[in-house]
């Protein structure tokens, strides 16, 4: 069955750094690939999504690009902020509102 | 707009009870997806209603049902409450096309003791 594989946090970060975080896939089909945020005692926003094999993905200085052979959606950004600490999630979907999640990488940012 | 709300913010229930969560979506949005947050299982779809209709469901037993009025206001019940169901319950809302940002509510957290 599809699957979503991402890395263990949590990340902590100092101020300015470069992020990382791996996600890779399992998928029959040709899904639709999300990255979702959630701050604390929020529900979960969406930060950006990728529908077809070599897109990518933006938003708030964060990006991802769909990369079908390596089946992998990783999200970068090239200078985070203490408010970037979050839950972030990657997610897939074959077309319909049933994501499948991984779970999740912990955040954590310093000044 | 306002955003998707969801009610009670917190729940204490005991085991074999029965449990009643609402959610009302963005205004003109159609599709209510359930999903449950748990520490050890993460984030788990439940199901998604359209247009009062159930379209989709996750795969969680029986004892997890929910319903859809005409307004799109969605209500997701437990009956027969276990340990095992204390988790936090989200739900989003879309325009329920394909691919379509969901817009999650703060969510419910429910313990069963």
């Amino acid at each position: 069955g599809n699957s979503v594989t991402q890395m263990e946090g949590p990340v902590t970060l100092s101020e300015e750094a470069f992020l990382t975080i791996n996600c890779t896939y399992t998928a029959t089909g040709y899904p639709s690939l999300f990255w979702y945020v959630q701050y604390p005692g929020e529900g979960l926003q969406l930060l950006l999504k990728a529908t077809k094999a070599d897109d990518k993905g933006s938003n708030k200085g964060f990006e991802a690009t769909y990369r079908k052979e390596t089946t992998s959606f990783h999200l970068e950004k090239g200078s985070v902020q203490v408010s970037d600490s979050a839950v972030y999630f990657c997610a897939l979907s074959e077309g319909g509102t049933a994501l499948i999640f991984g779970k999740g990488t912990t955040l954590s940012v310093s000044s | 707009k306002a955003g998707v709300t969801q009610t009670p913010r917190y729940l204490i229930k005991t085991r074999g009870q029965q449990v009643t969560l609402s959610c009302s979506p963005i205004s003109g949005h159609r599709s209510v997806s359930w999903y449950q947050q748990t520490p050890g299982q993460g984030l788990q779809f439940l199901f998604e209603y359209f247009s009062e209709t159930q379209r989709n469901k996750g795969n969680f037993p029986g004892r997890f049902s929910g319903r859809q009025f005409s307004n799109s206001r969605s209500e997701m019940n437990v009956s027969t409450l276990e340990l095992g169901d204390s988790a936090l319950y989200l739900c989003a809302s879309s325009s329920g096309g394909l691919n379509e940002k969901l817009f999650f509510g703060s969510g419910t957290q429910l313990s069963v003791l």
